[in-house]
Parts: C-alpha cells; structure tokens; sequence
C-alpha cells in the first residue's frame, strides 16, 4: 500500500519568516495530494490540494509544489502568523475502487510572535 | 454549513467495557472513513466504506473492532473488550466521490481506564 513521509515533525519560525514542509510518497499512481490543518483539539480541515496533472498551486500565503518524478510534493507558507501555528498532515490517495487517503505523521509548526 | 456529526465527544469506560462510536457523515457523500489519532502514530486509517460496503478494514484489528453502516446517514464503530492502549481520538470523515477532499468530524476523544 501507499506509505507517506512527511519531514520535520516539528518546526519553529518566527512571525512573518516563511516554513516549508516536506513529504515523500511511494505509489506512483497516487495522483492527489491534500494538505490538512488541524488546530488544537479540532478536527483536521483542508487548507490546500493538487492534483497530479500541475506542478504547482497557490492561494494567497500558501502553496503547494509536486515533483511526479521525485515522489515528493512540498507545503509552503509565506509571511507565517501566529495563527498558523498548528498540525499540518499531508497525505496521497489515486484513483480505484480501494483508493484511500493514506497520512503522513504531521508536521507541528509553531509561529512565535 | 453541512458537516460530519460524531457522538460522543467524549468518552471515558473501563477496561473491558464496550464502546460504540457514531457518526453521521454528509448527505449525499458516499464514501465514508474512520481514523485513530494518537501521538506516536498519526491518522490511521481503520476503515473505509463506499456506498455502504466496506472496501478496506485492513488497519482495524479484527478481534475487537467492527464497523458498520446500517444506512446512508450512520456509520458506527465499535470496540468490544475496550482496552486502554485503545485510548486515542476516533475521526469520521466523509467525501462526496473517491479521490477528492474528505470532510472530517469533531472526533471521539476515547479514555480507557
């Protein structure tokens, strides 16, 4: 089945610094690739998403690079605030009957004032 | 605001106790997952139902727990004997078709003591 890294577990920028967080996939035919936020003692929601057929997707502070090749995608955040600081959960799933979304462990960023 | 409806919240028992968890997903989503969300090992995937049928219960260990949607509009879980390594919070997420955003609930923060 589809195994997801996803590096560092933890990260600390300062407040309007930028963060970069990292995940490495091993099925080639996984083709959608989701970013979850989740804050404390809430449940995960989705902050951002692409699919295989683009390189790169934005949306305002936040985007998102694949490398098909490479088997890695990459979660960037700009001008981070404190109210980012969370859980971000990466993860990949393809098409097919018994397709499912597979997570990485979760990256915590924390964003100091 | 449509959303994914689990109850309880919150849930404490004794080892040895049964538990069901429910969980109401979105009308008209299809496909439907339970998660275990604990520290050391992330979202796993328990099980994942699609138009009712379950499709993949691989990550559920079968002597204890069982999953079921006796219709569209619940899904339950249930864990029979509890034990306290079973203590994590159980997500229900729900998606319109395979392959695109699942939509998760506020969670059952399970305590087995």
């Amino acid at each position: 089945g589809e195994n997801v890294e996803q590096h560092p577990s933890t990260l600390s920028v300062q407040e309007g610094d930028s963060a970069v967080i990292k995940c490495t996939y091993s099925d080639s035919a996984s083709n959608y690739f989701p970013w979850y936020k989740q804050e404390l003692g809430k449940r995960p929601q989705l902050i951002i998403d692409i699919r295989s057929n683009v390189g790169e997707k934005k949306d305002q502070r936040i985007a998102v690079t694949l490398n098909k090749t490479a088997k890695h995608f990459s979660l960037h955040i700009t001008e981070t605030q404190p109210e980012d600081s969370a859980v971000y959960f990466c993860a990949a799933s393809k098409k097919g009957r018994y397709s499912t979304l597979t997570f990485g462990k979760g990256t915590m960023l924390l964003v100091s004032p | 605001d449509a959303r994914v409806t689990q109850t309880p919240r919150h849930k404490v028992t004794e080892m040895g106790q049964e538990v069901t968890m429910r969980c109401q997903p979105i009308l008209g989503h299809n496909t439907v997952f339970w998660y275990r969300q604990t520290m050391m090992q992330g979202l796993e995937l328990l099980a994942y139902f699609r138009n009712r049928a379950p499709l993949d219960d691989s990550g559920m260990p079968k002597d204890r727990f069982s999953a079921e949607m006796p219709d569209a509009t619940l899904a339950t879980l249930k864990i029979q004997p509890s034990e306290p390594r079973d203590s994590a919070v159980y997500f229900c997420a729900s998606g319109l078709v395979q392959n695109t955003e699942a939509f998760f609930g506020q969670g059952t923060r399970l305590t087995v003591v």
